[in-house]
């Protein structure tokens, strides 16, 4: 059963318009969350996190935003650019005791027109 | 520029071959990861080490292999492979396992097809 979800495969918008992906979590242990872009033939790249203690983070036109009491968290990209077309994927960790091993969601694929 | 590297980037082989996958950090990172995406599934831990001590296996099956002989270095060995291990695995590291706020950077994975 998959405790790291993405329900949204693929999502497109317009060059300069944000760009918001989602992500939904089961397991209440996991306390730090991270978001990953990954362009075809390359492997993922870190692209910002967030620990549970806050409920928001941003770097630059990314802000990931998290809501621990809807096990819910999204990444906000604005103005969305051309080169942000690429898929995204949310990943969640744990507390060390906990096994803080990452564990993943599907990615939503972005497509950013110009 | 990526500071993982993995070579090769794509291997066919039989499932009666051996092969190994290597991959080589150069980020002074301490603890090493393989990582299984599977077509239309989420990226799967395989196996942890962690200053070249294996710190966790995800229940893999034993045709796969680990080695880390050092800090910089992790290998895959692969044997008698089945065509639903057709998949690209992916070799991360970072600066130490156990710390939630340290990323982990990937290598650009091997396309690994069984046939």
């Amino acid at each position: 059963d998959q405790q790291v979800k993405q329900n949204s495969p693929s999502l497109s918008v317009q060059e300069g318009r944000i760009s918001i992906l989602n992500c939904d979590y089961t397991n209440s242990m996991f306390d730090y969350f991270l978001w990953y872009k990954k362009y075809p033939a390359e492997g993922p790249t870190f692209l910002i996190s967030i620990s549970s203690i806050k409920d928001k983070n941003e770097d630059g036109r990314f802000t990931v935003f998290l809501n621990k009491s809807a096990k819910h968290l999204s990444l906000h990209i604005v103005p969305s650019q051309p080169g942000d077309s690429a898929v995204y994927f949310c990943a969640a960790s744990g507390t060390k005791a906990a096994g803080n091993k990452l564990t993943f969601g599907g990615g939503t694929r972005v497509l950013v027109k110009p | 520029e990526t500071g993982v590297t993995q070579t090769p980037r794509h291997l066919v082989m039989g499932m009666t071959n051996k092969k190994s996958l290597k991959c080589e950090q150069h980020l002074g990172h301490n603890a090493m990861y393989w990582y299984k995406q599977s077509a239309k599934k989420p990226l799967e831990l395989m196996f942890v080490y962690n200053f070249k001590e294996q710190t966790e296996n995800n229940s893999v099956p034993s045709r796969f292999s680990p080695e880390c002989p050092n800090s910089s270095h992790l290998f895959l060995h692969l044997h008698t492979l089945q065509p639903e291990d057709s998949a690209l695995y992916l070799c991360a590291s970072s600066q130490e396992w156990g710390y939630s706020n340290q990323p982990q950077h990937f290598g650009d994975g091997t396309r690994l097809s069984i046939l």
